[in-house]
């Protein structure tokens, strides 16, 4: 089973600034099965990002995923109100796995 | 607009069973894959099984397989999860989800199933 990591735990900031949130695999992960999902205290995860870079539906461009191999970014350009929530990583290979997930708060 | 409604949870007593549903709507259900995600209380998402769009293949976590069923009515539009032999652990928010792009592209407001005796 490919284990994600994500990093920090827990990120403080403040609107307007910009957010790098680390997700890292402890084996190599097609770039095509890497995702980002958001999900804001008492709500559903939604999807944010999938393939490591490309946007979902409805997804605002301050967020961009990069990355391959076992490493890989989620960055918010700038943080809106509403960016502040848990982000999880998430890989399909043999099986589907989550990251433990970053939460980014109000600094 | 893309719907889906989970139903069917509650509290049950360790070693029991409970049948969940998810009610999709505003698409059609019979070309996705879907699967089911859980979410234990303050914790992280936990993926738990999977089916394809025709049931011919269908994936468990190792901590339900032998415990759960997955399973799907494409004439109903409806994903199932039955779960039998129910563990404390088990005890979590579970959402069903479209599978689309290699990813979990919509997600219900889940379920909450509790196990305490």
């Amino acid at each position: 089973e490919i284990v994600l990591t994500q990093s920090p735990g827990t990120l403080s900031l403040s609107p307007g600034q910009r957010a790098t949130l680390s997700c890292r695999a402890s084996q190599y992960v097609t770039s095509s099965y890497l995702a980002w999902y958001q999900q804001r205290p008492g709500q559903a995860p939604r999807l944010l990002i999938y393939a490591a870079s490309r946007r979902a539906t409805g997804t605002p461009d301050r967020f961009s995923g990069s990355g391959s191999g076992t490493d890989f970014t989620l960055t918010i350009s700038r943080l809106e109100p509403e960016d502040f929530a848990v982000y999880y990583c998430q890989q399909y290979g043999t099986s589907l796995t989550f990251g433990g997930g970053t939460k980014v708060e109000i600094k | 607009e893309v719907q889906l409604v989970e139903s069917g949870g509650g509290l049950v007593k360790p070693g029991g069973s409970l049948r969940l549903s998810c009610a999709a709507s505003g698409f059609t259900f019979s070309i996705y894959s879907m699967d089911w995600v859980r979410q234990a209380p303050g914790k992280g998402l936990e993926w738990v099984s999977s089916i394809s769009i025709g049931s011919s293949h269908i994936y468990y976590a190792d901590s339900v397989k032998g415990r759960f069923t997955i399973s799907r009515d494409n004439a109903k539009n409806a994903l199932y999860l039955q779960m039998n032999s129910l563990r404390v652990e088990d005890t979590a928010v579970y959402y069903c989800a479209r599978w689309e792009h290699d990813a979990l592209d919509f997600w219900g407001q889940g379920t909450l199933v509790t196990v305490s005796s």
